[in-house]
C-alpha cells in the first residue's frame, strides 16, 4: 500500500522557513516523481512544484518561486520542501503527492497525482 | 485557467449529476477530475479525461476534450457527496486545477 506522511509543519512568523518532509513507503520512491500541493482552509489546490525521479525540477508555481524549494532523497525515500520567507498567504494545509506515471516525463506523461499524504498545516501568522 | 461549473449542486441519493470543466486554451484530453471529502486529502477518479483511476466504481465517467470536459455520476451514492476538482497537465508547468463544484444533499 502507498503510503505518504507529511511532517515538520506548524506555526511560523513571516519572513521566516519551515522544512516539510514528506516520507514514502509501499512503492518504488525512485521510480516516480513526486509534486507538493497545497490547499488554503475551504479553499481550491494549487500545485507548488514537482521533481522527477532523477531529481531533475519539473517546476515552481509563480506564488513560490523563489521562496520554495524541492528535493528528495532516494535513499531515505524522502520528499522534501524548504520554504523560505514565509508569507501569511502561504497558511494552508500541503500535501505530498506520487505522480501517476513512473519514469521519465514527457509532454505527454506525468502531472496527474494518483497518492496523496494526509496533509500537513502550515501557519504563519505575526 | 479551468472554470468550473456550477459551483454548487444540490441533489438526492439516486439522482445523477454532470458537472463541467472548461479550459482557457486547448489541453487535448489531458485532464484529470479528484474528489475531496471534508477532512479528506482529494482522490483520483479521472485522468486523460475519460480513464477511471484504480478503483473508481463505474458509476463516474469523464468526457470532453480540447477545452470543455464533464464528469458524469450516475446514480448519486451518498459516499459520492464533496468538492470535485478537475485538473489539467496540457500546458504545465504550473498544473492547474479549478475552483471546484460541490455535490451537496
Amino acid at each position: 500500500e502507498v503510503q505518504l506522511v507529511e511532517s515538520g509543519g506548524g506555526s511560523e512568523h513571516p519572513g521566516r522557513s519551515l522544512r516539510l518532509s514528506c516520507a514514502a513507503s509501499g512503492f518504488s520512491f525512485d521510480d516516480y516523481a513526486m509534486h507538493w500541493v497545497r490547499q488554503v482552509p475551504g479553499k481550491g489546490l494549487e500545485w507548488l512544484s514537482g521533481i522527477s525521479w532523477n531529481g531533475n525540477l519539473l517546476g515552481y508555481s509563480d506564488s513560490v518561486k523563489g521562496r520554495f524549494t524541492i528535493s528528495r532523497d532516494d535513499a531515505q525515500k524522502s520528499l522534501y520542501l524548504q520554504m523560505n520567507s514565509l508569507r501569511v498567504e502561504d497558511t494552508a494545509m500541503y500535501y505530498c503527492v506520487r505522480d501517476i506515471d513512473p519514469g521519465t516525463c514527457t509532454p505527454s506523461s506525468c502531472g496527474y497525482f494518483d497518492s496523496w499524504g494526509q496533509g500537513v498545516l502550515v501557519t504563519v501568522a505575526s | 485557467v479551468l472554470t468550473q461549473s456550477p459551483s454548487t449542486l444540490s441533489l438526492s441519493p439516486g439522482e445523477g449529476a454532470t458537472l463541467s470543466c472548461r479550459a482557457s486554451q486547448s489541453i487535448g484530453t489531458y485532464l484529470a477530475w479528484y474528489q475531496q471529502k471534508p477532512g479528506q486529502a482529494p482522490r483520483l477518479l479521472i485522468y486523460d479525461a475519460s480513464n477511471r483511476a484504480t478503483g473508481i466504481p463505474p458509476r463516474f465517467s469523464g468526457r470532453g476534450s480540447g477545452t470543455d470536459f464533464s464528469l458524469t455520476i450516475t446514480r448519486l451514492e451518498p459516499e459520492d457527496f464533496g468538492v470535485y476538482y478537475c485538473q489539467q497537465r496540457g500546458n504545465w508547468p504550473p498544473l492547474t486545477f479549478g475552483g471546484g463544484t460541490r455535490v451537496e444533499i
